[in-house]
């Protein structure tokens, strides 16, 4: 069981927006602004897509956003194109002990 | 560009270690603004920290696995690794190598090698 709360699957069309949810406590997301999110297709590695809560590495479209309130960190991607559908994973700071963990991934389906 | 490459063997038998280096190019290990890490998924499951080890040695683990794991660094061959002891089916993972910013920006990754844990 990951230490991080995402919905098994989010779905949208093409051009529509969505919002992919990462909960967990105030010992991690709730506690530091340190949560990253990362895409992954299948077969391939990770790709860094936001950092830092809401920050962009540089390449990255700009449809993609990251937030957060209290315990819950949000991704957005808004435009949905085909090439989105991808599995996202957020991953947060934990402190001086347990330092890293991930969540358990969501599968984004583009319709 | 910096790429990270992992190797080592694909196959493990139960309660061996696994050893699996990864080999960092197009840039130096030994930067101080960055720390190296280990990331492992399980085949159809999400991904799991292992552990971050710093250039001058100083490491980092996952609370649950630490009792197994050792990352190490070798600055001179610029490559760093990892050793997962008392193995057993449940580690068997594709494990992945990145380059870290403390504490949670890890970019690029290797590619990613399977380890199966099977006698």
């Amino acid at each position: 069981q990951s230490a991080l709360t995402q919905p098994a699957s989010v779905s949208g069309s093409p051009g529509q927006s969505i919002t992919i949810s990462c909960t967990g406590t105030s010992s991690d997301v709730g506690g530091y602004n340190y949560v990253s999110w990362y895409q992954q297709h299948p077969g391939k590695a990770p790709k860094l897509m936001i950092y830092d809560v809401s920050k962009r590495p540089s390449g990255v479209s700009n449809r993609f956003s990251g937030s957060k309130s209290g315990n819950t960190a949000s991704l957005t991607i808004s435009g949905l194109q085909a090439e989105d559908e991808a599995e996202y994973c957020c991953c947060s700071y934990a402190g001086s002990s347990t330092y890293v963990v991930f969540g358990g991934g969501t599968k984004l389906t583009v319709l | 560009q910096l790429q990270l490459q992992e190797s080592g063997p694909g196959l493990v038998k139960p309660s061996e270690t696994l050893s699996l280096t990864c080999t960092v190019s197009g840039g130096s290990i030994s930067s101080s603004s960055y720390y190296w890490g280990w990331i492992r998924q399980p085949p159809g499951k999400g991904l799991e920290w292992i552990g971050s080890i710093y250039y001058s040695g100083s490491t980092y683990y996952n609370p649950s696995l630490k009792s197994r794991v050792t990352i190490s660094v070798d600055t001179s061959k610029n490559q760093f690794s990892l050793r997962l002891g008392s193995v057993t089916a449940a580690d068997t993972a594709v494990f992945y190598c990145a380059r870290l910013t403390w504490p949670t920006w890890f970019d690029p990754w290797g590619q990613g090698t399977l380890v199966t844990v099977s006698s």
